[in-house]
């Protein structure tokens, strides 16, 4: 059972070149995120998605694009990388489950990424 | 809005020692969850616990508790005993609620506070 993959493990990009950060699960499940993590401030949220074909923005959306065509895949698209999107990043998955006491938020590895 | 505060950024204890890792929490609902999770210097993030608003007891599991007050908005995690694997950040985030019940897991993290165990 992988869990949660993510790949690259690292990526160096330069500053307007475009990339995608990819994620896959294998637990079938419905929930999916993206987090950065940056020093001092702890994860936040950049885009959601509650299933397929069903995507949200979190708190920090702007520069990356998202998208949910199966269940297993959650993408995410820098367009135009700028030094601002330095950052470590995360993919989550949960179950849709409303009832499991001790429901976990499944993380992948992270993708260390830099924009130069 | 909801906003977690970790106000202890950085703590270091010597093995065996018991610490306090302090969560003050904010939020506008009345059904929220709240969460643990440990980065150890491998950089993963591993879950620890999550607790529904409504159930106010205190958990323990092994060396690890915790203390959750409602009336002070507080979720806060204990080591005792710590030990030199224990050193990592740790982060308290907070969910909302779904209109149907459970988490959307949306989290929002604290700053996380970082446990440097010395042997």
């Amino acid at each position: 059972n992988a869990g949660v993959t993510q790949t690259p493990k690292f990526q160096v990009l330069k500053t307007g070149q475009s990339m995608t950060l990819q994620c896959a699960q294998d637990m079938n499940h419905e929930y999916m995120s993206w987090y950065r993590q940056d020093p001092g401030m702890g994860l936040r949220l950049i885009h959601y998605s509650v299933g397929a074909g069903i995507t949200d923005q979190g708190e920090v959306p702007n520069g990356y694009n998202v998208s949910r065509s199966t269940t297993e895949d959650f993408p995410l698209r820098l367009l135009s990388a700028a030094p601002s999107q330095t950052s470590v990043y995360f993919c989550a998955s949960s179950y849709s489950t409303d009832t499991a006491t001790n429901e976990k938020l499944f993380f992948g590895s992270g993708t260390q990424l830099s924009v130069l | 809005a909801q906003k977690v505060t970790q106000a202890q950024t950085e703590i270091s204890v010597v093995e065996k020692e018991d610490v306090t890792l302090d969560c003050v929490y904010e939020t506008r609902d009345t059904t929220y969850y709240l969460f643990w999770y440990k980065q150890p210097p491998s950089g993963e993030l591993v879950f620890l616990i999550r607790r529904n608003s409504f159930d106010e007891q205190n958990e323990i599991s092994g060396r690890y508790s915790w203390n959750f007050q409602k009336s002070t908005s507080s979720f806060n995690f204990t080591i005792t005993a710590s030990q030199v694997v224990d050193s990592a950040v740790y982060f308290c985030a907070l969910s909302e609620a779904r209109d149907y019940g459970g988490a959307t897991n949306k989290l929002i993290f604290g700053t996380g506070t970082l446990l440097a165990v010395q042997p």
